[in-house]
């Protein structure tokens, strides 16, 4: 069974680098299969999605947070990044790391999620 | 894009059936099979509970399922549970390598 779990910072500052990572486990991250993505869910809304990648390294942004966002992937690890330069409070969200199941474009597996918060 | 359009809520006694809908455009609900559906509990991370508009992960209880009629999908929750009160969102492959999810329904067991 494969499990996702999201780690990084609860508090950054504004202007700052908000830095994640997810580690995957109970499968490949190098699965032919599957691309691994970043969702957000600001406090009490809904979700949103903010990119993905796929193990070579090919990455697909959503296009309103594009210029900001950055996602790596380490197979290495068995590990994926995020990275969402010039944070605002705009930016705290419970942030979600989820398997895309190529073939069928949904989201099959979950982090439990990570609560980060932007404020001085 | 823009996030695909839910009612905000639904309720249903138990053993009763809700029916969410899920609009979205010709770029995205009309044009690809990939519609899916997901419900989280409070504090919770969505669990995938329909997907490709119809198709039910393992371990899903056949009570839900999926349909889509042009640019509308929609999840019906059949013989509602205790358990089955959540939010529920959509989410739809919107081509270009993007996707887009719902704006969620909270369902309520009355």
């Amino acid at each position: 069974q494969v499990q996702l779990q999201e780690s990084g910072p609860g508090l950054v500052k504004p202007s700052q680098t908000l830095s994640l990572t997810c580690t995957v486990s109970g499968g490949s991250i190098r699965s032919s299969a599957y691309y691994w993505s970043w969702i957000r869910q600001h406090p009490g809304e809904g979700l949103e999605w903010i990119g993905y990648i796929y193990y070579t390294g090919s990455t697909y942004y959503n296009p309103s947070l594009k210029s900001r966002v950055t996602i790596s992937v380490d197979t290495s690890k068995n590990q994926f990044s995020l990275k969402l330069s010039s944070v605002t409070a705009a930016d705290t969200a419970v942030y979600y790391c989820a398997r895309i199941y190529d073939s069928s474009g949904c989201f099959d597996y979950w982090g439990q999620g990570t609560r980060v918060t932007v404020s001085s | 894009q823009s996030a695909l359009t839910q009612p905000p809520s639904a309720s249903g006694s138990p053993g009763q059936s809700v029916t969410i809908s899920c609009t979205g455009t010709s770029s995205d609900v009309g044009d690809y099979n990939y519609v899916s559906w997901y419900q989280q509990h409070p504090d919770k991370a969505p669990k995938l509970m329909i997907y490709e508009v119809s198709k039910r992960p393992s371990g899903v209880p056949d009570r839900f399922s999926g349909s889509k009629s042009g640019n509308t999908a929609s999840l019906t929750v059949s013989g509602l549970q205790a358990e089955d009160e959540a939010d529920y969102y959509c989410s739809s492959y919107a081509g270009s390598n993007n996707y887009v999810f719902g704006t969620g329904t909270k369902v309520t067991v009355l």
